[in-house]
């Protein structure tokens, strides 16, 4: 199993419809990361939690939120969806060696 | 394809020939970079990383330049095969942060 593993790998939604994008680790990891990347940009940070009590929000916090269910459990919801939210996704953990596990990603179209 | 890599610069290849990838840094006060590889629909892997208190660091085939002056990174790869064909981006991190700048990316075309 994937260290990392990511929820759907693809969907496809329409403007307005509320989604949810999981993520779950192998890791142990505590400090947990949602990225989008998109053509012609580097990944730009959406959200991060430290623990599961802390949820801090990245560079492109609007129009997402993510909920930390359980160390291993960090989702990322679109309340609702837009064409601009049309991206890869990736969530990812970190350890104490600071680099990042990334997940496989998250196609989401939103149409 | 890879939606990512529309807009990507691309440097192309011949198998057995030696890849150089640059990078440009942001921040002159980031002290640890890391080079990741994303293949076609697969996530980031991490490649290679060096701090800054170096300005070289080898790993197996890919050696990583650092030149703090300029805020350049380089990647270069040994005897590059076709496997090595992927997109390739810096990521550069500030002190006392769990958060990362991460470049654009360069995309690695090998030809056979």
């Amino acid at each position: 199993d994937a260290d990392v593993t990511q929820t759907p790998r693809n969907r496809i939604t329409k403007t307005g419809k509320r989604i949810m994008l999981e993520c779950s680790q192998t890791k142990g990891h505590d400090r947990m990361y949602w990225y989008r990347q998109d053509p012609g940009l580097g990944l730009r940070l959406i959200y991060y939690s430290f623990d599961v009590k802390d949820i801090n929000k990245g560079e492109i916090s609007d129009g997402y939120s993510v909920s930390r269910q359980a160390q291993a459990k960090f989702s990322l919801s679109l309340e609702s969806a837009i064409p601009n939210q049309t991206a890869l996704y990736f969530c990812a953990t970190s350890g104490t060696n600071y680099g990042y596990t990334f997940g496989s990603g998250t196609r989401l179209t939103v149409v | 394809g890879e939606s990512v890599g529309l807009h990507l610069p691309t440097l192309s290849v011949q198998e057995g020939d030696n890849s150089i990838i640059n990078c440009a840094y942001s921040n002159s006060a980031s002290d640890y970079f890391i080079w990741y590889k994303q293949e076609s629909g697969k996530g980031p892997q991490f490649i290679i990383d060096i701090r800054s208190n170096m300005d070289k660091r080898q790993g197996q085939r890919v050696t990583v330049l650092l030149n703090k002056t300029v805020k350049h990174l380089s990647l270069q790869i040994a005897a590059t095969q076709p496997g090595d064909s992927a997109v390739y981006f810096c990521a550069e991190n500030l002190p006392g942060t769990y958060k990362y700048i991460f470049g654009t990316g360069t995309r690695l075309k090998v030809l056979a």
